[in-house]
């Protein structure tokens, strides 16, 4: 049963256009939510997070929205630049998964070509 | 800035052979995790530790173990590897936050 889904494995976007980059959870106890970036040969990197109080979080050019009531979240990258082109995962936590764990469940990942 | 390394990048074994995957963090963290990335299935837990000497089984735990002595080194151990263990591994540790830091990954490849 997967719970955290990214339905769409590519994604291809025009350098300087938005990305749009989807992500939707079946689980309701998730309360926090992170996009991380992956390029080839490295680890994934944490890119931005936000919780379940919120609704949008902003960084530069990456924004995360939060709708609680779809179960879905998005990341926008405006404007897209070549070095954007990863592949990107979107992770989710709940704080009631005790043992202090911070255990992270990973979408399978949208793999984002940002064209010149 | 948070380091964790991984004693490997690639690593080429046979089936049957008893592998070691370690992990190093240098930033004093308590979580510890080993995940697996595979092509359309992205990363899935292994097993994760809380603290020294604690483990917890994650999603697909089976034909591995782990093994946490020091608080800065997480080892994986594949008892027998098979073939099906092809894969890049992925080390990650944090501190009190749901924010991960990872290794390189190392790519094995089974025999």
């Amino acid at each position: 049963d997967q719970q955290v889904k990214q339905n769409s494995p590519s994604l291809s976007v025009q350098e300087g256009r938005i990305s749009i980059l989807n992500c939707d959870y079946t689980n309701s106890m998730f309360d926090y939510f992170l996009w991380y970036k992956k390029y080839p040969a490295e680890g994934p990197t944490f890119l931005i997070s936000i919780s379940s109080i919120k609704d949008k979080n902003e960084d530069g050019r990456f924004t995360v929205f939060l709708n609680k009531s779809a179960k879905h979240l998005s990341l926008h990258i405006v404007p897209s630049q070549p070095g954007d082109s990863a592949v990107y995962f979107c992770a989710a936590s709940s704080s009631y998964s005790g043992a202090g764990s911070y255990q992270l469940t990973f979408g399978k990942g949208t793999k984002l070509s940002v064209i010149p | 800035d948070v380091k964790v390394t991984q004693s490997s990048r690639y690593l080429v074994k046979r089936t049957g052979e008893k592998v070691f995957l370690e992990c190093v963090q240098d930033m004093d963290h308590e979580n510890m995790f080993w995940y697996r990335q595979d092509p359309g299935l992205g990363l899935r837990l292994i097993y994760f530790s809380y603290d020294v000497k604690m483990k917890e089984k994650g999603d697909i735990p089976e034909g591995y173990s782990v093994s946490r002595e020091k608080k800065e080194r997480f080892s994986l151990i594949l008892e027998s590897a098979s073939t099906n263990q092809t894969s890049m591994y992925l080390c990650a540790s944090s501190f009190r936050s749901y924010e991960q830091y990872f290794g390189p990954g190392t790519r094995l490849t089974v025999t």
